[in-house]
């Protein structure tokens, strides 16, 4: 298996930018969560997909960033237009709750986004 | 509000003595709970988890403990082995969603 796959793996673009990040979850899995992880407040969930359907968006700072899942193998979250701050590591997971009796959430290797 | 603290953001601990990492809650309503390791560059792993209907969990070297009362969570690594160096950190889960704190990171030294 291959896990989680994410890219690009870095990602450093000007401020303004639209910034794209994609992410392929692992086979079978239904449930998909994008997260950002900053010093200051660590790992943050910010939106939750369940079959393909965004189920809970609240951790989504702005309008400035969507999310698509437009099917069980793909997600993008995109960032138009980006902002110095930002400049995190984004991370994708995935898991099956219904398979796995722990609901454990498999994380992908990251996305590490600077904006200048 | 942070609701899953990990006041220690560092800790350095002797190869072959005892780690114990620490994790605080504060929302009752939690009922699943998990650490996960990081290294640098690569996305968090999973470790070990409990549910809140216990209060031990073991697997090999590592031990999480539960204390619903203090809502409290502690990881227990014994024996510490240089390859345990990483960033740790804790999570609470109710239904989908989990609460990550800030991470706690272990240097082990050899």
């Amino acid at each position: 298996d291959a896990g989680v796959i994410q890219s690009p793996r870095h990602e450093v673009t000007e401020m303004g930018q639209e910034v794209t990040l994609r992410c392929k979850p692992i086979s079978g899995h239904n449930s998909l969560f994008w997260y950002r992880q900053t010093m200051m407040r660590g790992l943050e969930l910010l939106i939750y997909f369940n079959n393909n359907v965004p189920i809970d968006d609240s951790g989504m700072p702005e309008d400035r960033f969507s999310a698509k899942m437009p099917n069980a193998s793909f997600s993008t979250l995109k960032i138009q237009p980006s902002e110095p701050r930002d400049s995190a590591v984004y991370f994708c997971a995935s898991s099956f709750p219904e398979r796995e009796r722990t609901e454990t959430q498999y994380f992908g290797p990251g996305t590490r986004l600077l904006v200048l | 509000d942070q609701q899953v603290k990990q006041n220690s953001p560092s800790l350095s601990v002797q190869e072959g003595r005892i780690s114990i990492l620490n994790c605080d809650y504060t929302n009752s309503m939690f009922d699943y709970f998990l650490w996960y390791k990081k290294y640098p560059a690569e996305g968090p792993t999973f470790l070990i988890s409990i549910s809140s209907i216990k209060d031990k969990n073991e697997d090999g070297r590592f031990t999480v403990f539960l204390n619903k009362s203090a809502k409290h969570l502690s990881l227990h690594i014994v024996p510490s082995q240089p390859g345990d160096s990483a960033v740790y950190f804790c999570a609470a889960s109710a239904a989908y969603k989990y609460i990550f704190g800030t991470g706690t990171r272990l240097k082990v030294l050899a």
